[in-house]
C-alpha cells in the first residue's frame, strides 16, 4: 500500500529562518507529488505540485520542493519564513494508477515566531 | 463561482445515531472523495467515487457509507458502527484525466456526545 511519511510533526522557527520539511513516500511506480497548506481556519490550499520534468518545483509564496526519485523524497523548502507562514503543511502523493486518489502524510505544524 | 459546498459546518449528534454529511460540487468533476482529518494523523481517505453510481472504499471505510446517485453530490453517512466518529470531515473533488485539480470543501466538524 502507498504511504507518505512526514517526519517533523511540529516545527518552530523565528522569522527569516530557513525552512525544510521532509516528506518520503512508498510506491514503486510513477507518482504525482503535492504539498498542501492549511492556514488556521481556512481550506486546504495547493502550494505546489510535481508531475514530471525539472525535479525542483516552485510554488506560491516563495516555497519550493525538490523531488529526489532515488530517495522517494519530496522535501519542501523556503529560504526565509514569515510569521504568516504559520500553518499546517501536508505532503500528498497520487500514484499513477487508475484511482486518482491522494494519499496524505500526517502533516507538519509550523509556528513562526515574529 | 464553482466550488464545493459542505454542510453543515458544525454538527452535533448523540452517540448511536447515524448522521449524514452533505457534499455538493458544481465543478463538473467526475471524482469525489471523503477524508477524515484528526490531529497528528493528517487526512485519511474514507471513500471515493470516480463516476456516478460507483464508489470505492478508502483506508478507513469501516463505519461509514456513501452514495453517488448524482455527479454533483456525494453524501457521507457516519453510522453508529463508527467507533470514534468525532472528527473533521473534508470532501474533495477532482478531474479524472490526471492526478491534480483537487478542490476541497470547507469541512464539517462532527461532534458526537
Amino acid at each position: 500500500a502507498q504511504s507518505v511519511s512526514q517526519h517533523n510533526h511540529h516545527v518552530i522557527l523565528s522569522e527569516a529562518a530557513s525552512l525544510e520539511l521532509g516528506c518520503n513516500y512508498s510506491y514503486g511506480g510513477t507518482v504525482n507529488l503535492f504539498w498542501y497548506v492549511q492556514y488556521p481556519g481556512q481550506h486546504l490550499q495547493l502550494l505546489l505540485k510535481y508531475f514530471s520534468g525539472d525535479p525542483l518545483v516552485k510554488g506560491i509564496k516563495g516555497f519550493e520542493a525538490e523531488f529526489i526519485k532515488s530517495k522517494f523524497s519530496f522535501n519542501l523548502r523556503k529560504p526565509s519564513v514569515q510569521w504568516s507562514d504559520t500553518a499546517e503543511y501536508f505532503c500528498a502523493v497520487n500514484a499513477m494508477d487508475s484511482s486518482y486518489k491522494l494519499i496524505f502524510g500526517s502533516g507538519t505544524r509550523l509556528l513562526v515566531r515574529p | 463561482d464553482g466550488g464545493i459546498t459542505q454542510s453543515p459546518k458544525y454538527l452535533f449528534r448523540k452517540e448511536g445515531q447515524n448522521v449524514t454529511l452533505s457534499c455538493e460540487q458544481n465543478l463538473n468533476h467526475d471524482a469525489m472523495y471523503w477524508y477524515r482529518q484528526d490531529p497528528g494523523q493528517g487526512l485519511r481517505l474514507i471513500y471515493y467515487s470516480q463516476i456516478v453510481n460507483d464508489f470505492q472504499k478508502g483506508d478507513i471505510a469501516e463505519g461509514y457509507s456513501v452514495s453517488r446517485e448524482k455527479k454533483e453530490s456525494f453524501p457521507l453517512t457516519v453510522t453508529s458502527a463508527q467507533k470514534n466518529p468525532t472528527a473533521f470531515y473534508l470532501c474533495a473533488s477532482s478531474t479524472t484525466t490526471n492526478g491534480y485539480g483537487y478542490t476541497f470543501g470547507s469541512g464539517t466538524r462532527l461532534t458526537v456526545v
